[in-house]
């Protein structure tokens, strides 16, 4: 049981480049999450999936785009990527829109 | 417009003392409220939460105390240890939907 994993573990990008984020759990999870955290600013939600066949825009989702693939499995596309895009990703899924989030270990994506 | 706030960006205590981290919130409409506990090059992982409908839970050497009237949260640690050294983020959520909003984060050193 892995739990939320993430792939890359790191990335750099160059400016307008564009690049997948890959996120899976084996929890049998409904609700997945993408976090972006920043110095100083916690984890704010890009985008969620609150079940399998939806998507909803988080609090920063300009820039990004999502794919709930299945119920596993829920992508992160930057299709240009910026500086301002330098940042650790986080995934997260939960049994439920209302229950405890796990998250995964992160993705550091640096853009110059 | 930071709905989750963590006053204290670091917190420094000595092994076998209390670690108690704190946390505000604006918005009357949270119904629930989590800390989450991170390490350097890993995702944050669930500590412990409160209902909005309780003022206390504990959990071991973790409690968290909620004051609805001040808008307050905090979690003590007791007693502190060195593995108890990570950052600490606060977050709550709103009635409705799905979202967690996440306060900046507190770091926290034990040292012997």
């Amino acid at each position: 049981n892995a739990g939320v994993t993430q792939t890359p573990k790191f990335q750099v990008l160059k400016t307008g480049q564009s690049m997948t984020l890959q996120c899976a759990q084996d929890m049998n999870h409904n609700s997945m999450y993408w976090y972006r955290q920043d110095p100083g600013m916690g984890l704010r939600l890009i985008y969620y999936s609150a079940s399998e066949g939806t998507t909803d825009k988080g609090e920063v989702p300009n820039g990004y785009n999502v794919s709930r693939l299945n119920k596993r499995e829920f992508s992160l596309r930057l299709e240009s990527a910026a500086p301002s895009q330098t940042s650790v990703y986080f995934c997260a899924s939960s049994r439920g829109g209302k229950e405890t989030q796990y998250f995964g270990p992160g993705t550091r994506l640096l853009v110059l | 417009d930071q709905q989750v706030k963590q006053n204290s960006p670091s917190l420094s205590v000595q092994e076998g003392r209390i670690s108690i981290l704190n946390c505000d919130y604006t918005n009357s409409m949270f119904d629930y409220f989590l800390w989450y506990k991170k390490y350097p090059a890993e995702g944050p992982t669930f500590l412990i939460s409160i209902s909005s409908i309780k003022d206390k839970n504990e959990d071991g050497r973790f409690t968290v105390f909620l004051n609805k009237s001040a808008k307050h949260l905090s979690l003590h640690i007791v007693p502190s240890q060195p593995g108890d050294s990570a950052v600490y983020f606060c977050a709550a959520r709103p009635g409705i939907g799905v979202k967690l909003i996440f306060g900046t984060g507190t770091r926290l050193q034990v040292f012997p």
